[in-house]
C-alpha cells in the first residue's frame, strides 16, 4: 500500500525558515516522481513543485522559485521541502503527492495527510 | 486567480445529475489530459478522474469525466449527500512547467 506521511510544519516568523519531510513507503520510491502541493487556510489548491525520480529536474511554481527547494534522498525513501524567506502567504496546509501512473497525465493519484505550516509573527 | 476556470459553486437535488464545468488554454487542457479531485472537507483530495475520463479503482462509474478542446468537463449522476464536497480540476501545462489548478467548485446536494 502506497503511503506518504509529511512531517517538519509548524509555527515560524516571516523570514524564516523550514524544511518538510515526506516519508515515502510501499512503491519503488526512486522510480517515481514527487510533488508538492498547498493550500491555504479555505482556498483551493496550488502546486509548488516536482521532482523526477533522479533529481534532475526540478519545477518550481512561480510564486516559490528562488526560495524554495526540493529535493529527496532515494536510499532514505524521502522527499524534502527547504522553505526559506518565508512569508504569511505561505500559510498553508503542504501535501506531498506521487502521480497515480508514471506521469502528469494520469494525475495526483496519492497524497500524504498534509502539514500545516503557519508563518506569522 | 486560478489557470483553470471552474465555477464556484454547483448544487443538485439527490438523484440528480450535474456538471461541472473547467475551461483553459493550449498549454494546458489543450495539449494535456485532465484530472479531477474530490476534496471532502478537513480531508487531503482524492484522485476523481484521471486521464480525462478514466477512474481510478474505487470510484463509482457515477462520475465521469470529458474532455474537448481547451475545456473539460465532470458529470456526477444519481447524486448523493456524500457527494456534498469540493472538486477541482486539473492538468499539467507546459508553459509553466506545472501542474494547474481550477480555482475549486463547491457542491451542494440539495
Amino acid at each position: 500500500e502506497v503511503q506518504l506521511v509529511e512531517s517538519g510544519g509548524g509555527l515560524v516568523q516571516p523570514g524564516g525558515s523550514l524544511r518538510l519531510s515526506c516519508a515515502a513507503s510501499g512503491f519503488t520510491f526512486s522510480s517515481n516522481s514527487m510533488n508538492w502541493v498547498r493550500q491555504a487556510p479555505g482556498k483551493g489548491l496550488e502546486w509548488v513543485s516536482y521532482i523526477s525520480g533522479s533529481s534532475s529536474t526540478r519545477y518550481y511554481a512561480d510564486s516559490v522559485r528562488g526560495r524554495f527547494t526540493v529535493s529527496r534522498d532515494n536510499a532514505k525513501n524521502s522527499l524534502y521541502l527547504q522553505m526559506n524567506s518565508l512569508r504569511a502567504e505561505d500559510t498553508a496546509v503542504y501535501y506531498c503527492a506521487r502521480w497515480y501512473e508514471y506521469s502528469s497525465s494520469s494525475g495526483l493519484g496519492y497524497w500524504g495527510q498534509g502539514t500545516l505550516v503557519t508563518v506569522s509573527s | 486567480q486560478s489557470v483553470l476556470t471552474q465555477p464556484p459553486s454547483a448544487s443538485g437535488t439527490p438523484g440528480q445529475r450535474v456538471t461541472i464545468s473547467c475551461s483553459g488554454s493550449s498549454s494546458n487542457i489543450g495539449s494535456n489530459n485532465v484530472n479531477w479531485y474530490q476534496q471532502l472537507p478537513g480531508t487531503a483530495p482524492k484522485l476523481l478522474i484521471y486521464t480525462n475520463n478514466q477512474r481510478p479503482s474505487g470510484v463509482p462509474d457515477r462520475f465521469s469525466g470529458s474532455r474537448s478542446g481547451t475545456s473539460a468537463s465532470l458529470a456526477i449522476s444519481g447524486l448523493q449527500s456524500d457527494d456534498e464536497a469540493d472538486y477541482y480540476c486539473a492538468a499539467w501545462d507546459d508553459s509553466l512547467n506545472g501542474v494547474v489548478f481550477g480555482g475549486g467548485t463547491k457542491l451542494t446536494v440539495l
